[in-house]
């Protein structure tokens, strides 16, 4: 079955410390995307790739990091330089332009400091 | 804020009742999107709607749009204790850089 894989989907910080979420999709999409998730709230985007080797900073990319080697994985860092990381974080992707084309959404890894 | 606002926050309703959430947004839209999301989950795309469309149906969801008043309204009829869920709308930014999420309705169907 084609999808995304999110993992893992509990993930737990120290203070100073980077961590890597993973988001693997095997539906050929070129567009992915990283968005957080905080209670009560909407989506927030942090960043996007709507195609290899080339992302573009969303909302609140500020503490965060990613990379797009291959069309297949888009993995999201998480530096010691963002102070308030506890969330839910969730990846995305779609065919092609963003907003033309519905998102497909992983299931998503929760964040939470120690 | 270009953030668009699902109405109710928070809704709930008996098995077989229909349900009405609506969402409001500020700039003009290419098409507006519905999407689920069940606790602890990611979101599913339901619907896409196009700014030349005014309703659009799959199976118990009807979704209008009315780009005068710039609000969308999705309709669940003979609601199911699974359609239990939070409910968002998302539109293109005005940069035409990334979808915007309005922060959901919550939807509890109780048996």
């Amino acid at each position: 079955d084609g999808g995304i894989t999110q993992s893992p989907k509990y993930l737990f910080r120290k203070e100073g410390q980077n961590v890597t979420l993973s988001c693997e999709q095997n539906l050929n999409h070129d567009a992915m995307y990283w968005y957080r998730q905080d209670p009560g709230q909407g989506l927030r985007l942090i960043y996007y790739s709507q195609i290899v080797n080339d992302f573009q900073k969303g909302d609140i990319a500020e503490g965060y990091s990613v990379s797009r080697e291959k069309k297949e994985s888009f993995p999201l860092t998480v530096t010691s330089a963002q102070k308030n990381p506890t969330a839910f974080y969730l990846c995305a992707s779609s065919m092609d332009r963003v907003g033309h084309q519905p998102q497909h959404f992983g299931d998503g890894t929760r964040l939470s400091i120690l | 804020s270009q953030q668009g606002e699902e109405d109710p926050q928070a809704l709930s309703i008996q098995e077989g009742e229909n349900a009405t959430m609506n969402c409001s947004y500020k700039t003009s839209i290419n098409n507006l999107q519905w999407y689920r999301q069940n606790s602890g989950r990611g979101l599913v795309h339901l619907i896409l709607i196009r700014s030349n469309e005014r309703e659009k149906h799959s199976g118990r969801l009807r979704v209008t749009l009315d780009t005068s008043k710039k609000s969308s309204s999705l309709l669940i009829t003979a609601s199911r204790a699974a359609d239990t869920a939070s409910y968002f709308c998302a539109f293109l930014n005005q940069a035409g850089t990334a979808l915007i999420f309005g922060k959901g309705t919550t939807l509890s169907v109780s048996s």
